[in-house]
């Protein structure tokens, strides 16, 4: 049972590159999210998906898009990549009246240069 | 906009101290606050809170929301070097849609 698995670990990119951030849980949860965190903050919330074929916006959707590829995969994609979104990026799955615990994937450190 | 608050910004106590940490939340359509703590990589999940006056406990760990006040307040009693951490805030709303607070440090020190 793998939990929540985030690809790839570290990325650099240059500004206006793009990529996709993939995130994969394997706990049949309905609710995944997207968080980036910046130094000595805390964690905010980019886009989340309540359950499959639903997304909505979260706090700092700006610069990202994303797809809940099915039930398992939810994937966040930065389109122009800016020096502002250097961060640590989060997936993270749920649950909710399941135990309602948040299983966080082990994050995704992106540089923008 | 839904915000949530969380204070201090950090601080620093010695082993055996008690600390308290607070959570102020603006959310709308709330369901539930839920708390965490993160320390080198992804938060780990402390509690939920989804009713007023009902205090949770886990050993040395406590927490209890005040929905009419819209806040929340986290204890930590005795506390040792590996209660060091970020304490994060997370406000839920209708929709599963989470907020959450900037985190308050703690440093505890031997």
């Amino acid at each position: 049972n793998a939990g929540v698995t985030q690809t790839p670990k570290f990325q650099v990119l240059k500004t206006g590159q793009s990529m996709t951030l993939q995130c994969a849980q394997d706990m049949n949860h309905n609710s995944m999210y997207w968080y980036r965190q910046d130094p000595g903050m805390g964690l905010r919330l980019i886009y989340y998906s309540a359950s499959e074929g639903t997304t909505d916006k979260g706090e700092v959707p700006n610069g990202y898009n994303v797809s809940r590829l099915n039930k398992r995969e939810f994937s966040l994609r930065l389109e122009s990549a800016a020096p502002s979104q250097t961060s640590v990026y989060f997936c993270a799955s749920i649950d909710w009246g399941e135990g309602n615990i948040q299983y966080f994937g082990a994050g995704t450190r992106l540089s923008v240069l | 906009e839904d915000k949530v608050v969380q204070s201090p910004l950090s601080l620093v106590v010695h082993e055996g101290d008690t600390v308290t940490l607070n959570c102020s939340y603006e959310v709308t359509n709330f369901r539930s606050l839920l708390w965490y703590k993160q320390e080198k990589k992804a938060p780990t999940f402390l509690f939920m809170l989804t009713s007023s006056g009902i205090e949770k406990k886990s050993g040395r760990l406590s927490s209890i929301l005040d929905k009419k006040e819209l806040f929340s307040i986290l204890n930590i009693t005795a506390t040792q070097t590996g209660d060091s951490a970020i304490y994060l805030c997370v406000g839920k709303a209708a929709g599963n849609k989470l907020t959450f607070g900037g985190g308050t440090r703690v440093l505890v020190k031997p």
